[in-house]
Parts: C-alpha cells; structure tokens; sequence
C-alpha cells in the first residue's frame, strides 16, 4: 500500500501569514497513463470533507486562489498565500494512483 | 448541481449487518466510478471501496474483504455498501464520493454506530 506522510501534523498561523503542507508518498504516484492523482482536502469543524485541489495542483470551482498544490513524483506541498480565520480545519493528502486508495494522517491548521 | 445524499446509518450490535445508501442526483451516474470512505470519530479519513461505472470492477480494503460489499444500480441511480459481521471499529460516518481520483463530489455522511 502507500503510505502518504504529512507534516507538519499541527500549524499555527497568525490571519495573513503563509501556510505550507508536506506530502510525501512512499511511491511514485505517477499513473500508467502519465497523470498524478494527488489531491488535497479541507475539512473544517464539524463538515464533510471538501476536495480543493487534484492532479497535483488543478484548483476545483470555488476554492479560493490563495490555495496552491505543487510537486511531483513523491514530494506535494499545499501552501496557503494568506491564511484567513476560515480556513481553520484538517487538511489532508489522498492518492487515487493506486488501490487501495491512501489518506495522510492530516494536518490540523489552527489560528494563532 | 451535484448531489449525493447517503442514508442507512445508524445503531447497531456487534456481528449484525446494515445497507448503506447513496441517491445521485445531477449528473448522469452510470459514466462515473463511485467510492465509499469512512471517519472514525476523532480520526482522519479511511478509504473504503470503489466501484467502476458499469458496476463490474470493485476494490475494498484489505481488512474489509468478505465483510463489506459494494454495488450499484444504474437505472435508480444509487450506490450501495452492504456491511455484515459489524464490529465496533467499523463506527464512523460514511461518505460516498463521486470518482475519487478528479471529482470534488461528496455526500454529507451517515453515522454507523456499532455498540451492544
């Protein structure tokens, strides 16, 4: 199976300031077919998870720009330019590569 | 617009059996692969079982297997997940999703509580 490991597991930010997520697979998440299936979820308090972004860095409708993906390979990061009081919650990396279908352990983003 | 709406949670005895639902509205169900994936209270997210389009390719979780059977119905447009031989680890809110791998399309979830 892969093993997607994130870090850091908790971030404190202060309202403006960047946030950035580690990814790291255990495998190359790199498809048969030449895609990447790397996505990112928020999920905040009390809701269902939330798919911002896919294939590495494709952002979904509606998720704000200051949501980017980037990597390659085995190595993803998700930044956030500005962080803003709403996007308190678990962030976490799934692969859709291979099955089984693998999640980080998430990343709690809390404001500081 | 997109909606996925699961229903069949609830409260039930360890070694029992429950059957999970998923109405999908909005988009044409039968040319999308469908998942099931799960959250243990206070944990993070655990990948189920998916399902092709046409209902004929499915993949579980390896711990999951022989307890858990996923399945379809095109022409209602709903998605299955019966669970038998419950445990109490099975307890989470289950979601289902909509093809996992390019697609922002989940439920809201259906809380399963196994307990005596």
């Amino acid at each position: 199976d892969v093993v997607m490991t994130q870090t850091p597991l908790s971030s404190s930010v202060t309202v403006g300031q960047p946030a950035s997520i580690s990814c790291r697979s255990s495998q190359s998440l790199v498809h048969s077919n030449g895609d990447t299936y790397l996505s990112w979820l928020q999920q905040r308090p009390g809701q269902p998870p939330r798919v911002l972004i896919h294939k590495i860095s494709h952002r979904f409708p509606g998720v704000p720009d200051r949501f980017s993906g980037s990597g390659a390979g085995t190595d993803f990061t998700l930044r956030i330019s500005r962080v803003e009081a709403e996007d308190v919650g678990i962030y976490y990396c799934m692969q859709a590569t291979e099955f089984p279908r693998t999640f980080g352990q998430g990343t709690r983003v809390e404001i500081k | 617009e997109v909606q996925l709406l699961e229903s069949g949670g609830g409260l039930e005895q360890p070694g029992g059996s429950l059957r999970l639902s998923c109405a999908a509205t909005g988009f044409t169900f039968s040319d999308y692969g469908m998942s099931w994936v799960r959250q243990a209270p206070g944990k993070g997210l655990e990948w189920v079982s998916s399902i092709n389009n046409a209902g004929v390719n499915k993949h579980y979780e390896d711990s999951l297997k022989g307890r858990f059977t996923i399945s379809r119905d095109n022409s209602n447009n709903m998605l299955y997940l019966e669970m038998s031989s419950l445990r109490v680890e099975d307890t989470a809110v289950y979601y289902c999703a909509m093809q996992l791998w390019d697609s922002d399309h989940w439920g809201q979830g259906t809380l399963v509580t196994v307990s005596s």
